[in-house]
């Protein structure tokens, strides 16, 4: 069964101190791996797919990076609009996506 | 606005009662996906459909069920509800086939009391 841990639960940032979150996962076959930010009471808003390792993908402040066993999402220089849930997913042969439990990003003014 | 529709935003339903969740997908999405998010257990995967056929099966209860229609909207459907089944509801679609994300509707907020 594909397994999806993502670290740490919580994450309280100063605006502009820039952090990573972690993502390890294990699936057999892995066809994509997907980042997610989702504000409370709302749905996931897709943010990157990675397909291989040693791809990364950048959106404003954020770079996400993958290996063979994990990836990591980096927030760079955050800013207060940059606190969410922060999702990471896998997809397997069965094209269904397993979360991790997400990591809760407040970053303070 | 992400172009996938569910509805009702919210349901407050009393124990042992049925509910019927709606969702309209993407233009062009063949594929719908539901989950359940509690606050303990984070997204589940309940099931797929993929142009009006069952694809896969997560931890769905015998409870709960779904279809998809020719016009490809779902319905998931649940039955004899107990106070653990509130949680938030969201449907999700995709084109379908490898590689591809899904684009997330606002869920449907179930409380059962």
């Amino acid at each position: 069964e594909d397994q999806v841990t993502q670290s740490p639960e919580a994450l309280r940032l100063q605006e502009g101190e820039s952090s990573s979150l972690n993502c390890s996962y294990t699936v057999s076959g892995l066809r994509g791996l997907f980042w997610y930010r989702q504000d409370p009471g709302k749905g996931p808003e897709f943010l990157f797919t990675l397909y291989s390792a040693g791809e990364e993908k950048e959106k404003e402040r954020l770079k996400a990076t993958l290996t063979k066993k994990e990836s990591f999402l980096h927030i760079t220089a955050p800013k207060p609009e940059d606190s969410a849930t922060y999702l990471c997913a896998v997809q397997a042969g069965d094209y269904k996506l397993s979360f991790g439990a997400g990591t809760t990003v407040t970053v303070r003014a | 606005d992400s172009g996938v529709t569910q509805t009702p935003k919210h349901l407050i339903t009393a124990t042992g009662q049925r509910v019927t969740l709606r969702c309209s997908p993407r233009s062009g999405d063949l594929s719908v996906y539901w989950y359940q998010q509690s606050l303990d257990q984070g997204l589940q995967f309940l099931i797929q459909y993929y142009n009006g056929e069952e694809r896969a099966k997560g931890n769905i209860l015998e409870r709960f069920s779904a279809q998809q229609f020719p016009d490809l909207h779902s319905e998931l459907n649940l039955s004899s509800l107990e106070l653990g089944d509130s949680a938030l509801y969201f449907c999700a679609s995709s084109k379908g086939g490898q590689n591809y994300g899904y684009t997330f509707g606002s869920g449907t907020r179930l409380t059962v009391v």
